[in-house]
């Protein structure tokens, strides 16, 4: 079974730019999500999906952030514009339907510097 | 306050040893407690959940003790591969279900 994906694995982009991360979670995983872990604090969630529609969306920190999961596959997360402070290490899990907790798979992430 | 707080550590302990990483959680509704392990530079990954009952898989124990809301993860005979950081991680359940949150991590280290 592929785990999860992230592409890109590394992102340098400059403040005021755009940069869209992907997603692919495990085949048959409807549960998907995002979490962050910038510099020296904890890994913090930012949104669930449930196949295409977004179940919570609370951790997101702002409306520079955009998620999707057109068609309720493979998901993105776009920062436009970016800055300094949305440094850090961006990753997706997945889980089975139902999957309270458990059953979480996490990608390996998307190292994102902002200069 | 953090929702979930941790000791960072560092641990340093030699081969064979056994040490004992606490956690503590403010959320008094929360439902389901793991401990996670996180390599450097890597993902994290699912190290065992935890029950009221206290569990144990191979030289691991967890513990919970719902009422001083307190975690704990033993680790027996340490082996040089038990080096990472431990994560405390607590989901809230309800509408919450989907949402894990994280404690900073335990940091490990096991030398010869």
């Amino acid at each position: 079974e592929a785990g999860v994906t992230q592409f890109p694995s590394h992102s340098v982009i400059e403040k005021g730019q755009t940069v869209t991360l992907r997603c692919d979670p495990i085949s048959g995983h409807d549960n998907l999500y995002w979490y962050r872990r910038v510099m020296g604090k904890e890994i913090k969630f930012l949104l669930h999906f449930v196949k295409e529609s977004k179940q919570d969306e609370s951790g997101m920190p702002n409306n520079r952030f955009l998620a999707e999961r057109t068609g309720g596959t493979y998901s993105t997360l776009k920062v436009q514009p970016a800055e300094l402070e949305d440094s850090g290490v961006y990753f997706c899990a997945s889980s089975h339907p139902g999957g309270r907790g458990v059953g979480y798979t996490f990608g390996s992430g998307t190292r994102l510097t902002v200069v | 306050r953090k929702e979930v707080e941790q000791d960072p550590g560092p641990f340093n302990v030699p081969e064979g040893a056994t040490v004992a990483f606490n956690c503590t959680y403010s959320n008094s509704a929360s439902q389901s407690f793991f401990w996670y392990r996180q390599d450097c530079r890597k993902e994290p990954k699912l190290l065992m959940s935890v029950y009221s009952s206290g569990n144990e898989d191979g030289r691991f124990t967890a513990q919970l003790n719902r009422a001083s809301q307190y975690i704990s993860l033993l680790i027996r005979d340490s082996k040089l591969s038990d080096s990472a950081t431990y994560l405390c991680v607590v989901n809230a359940g309800g509408t919450s279900y989907g949402k894990l949150t994280f404690g900073q991590g335990t940091i490990l280290t096991v030398h010869p």
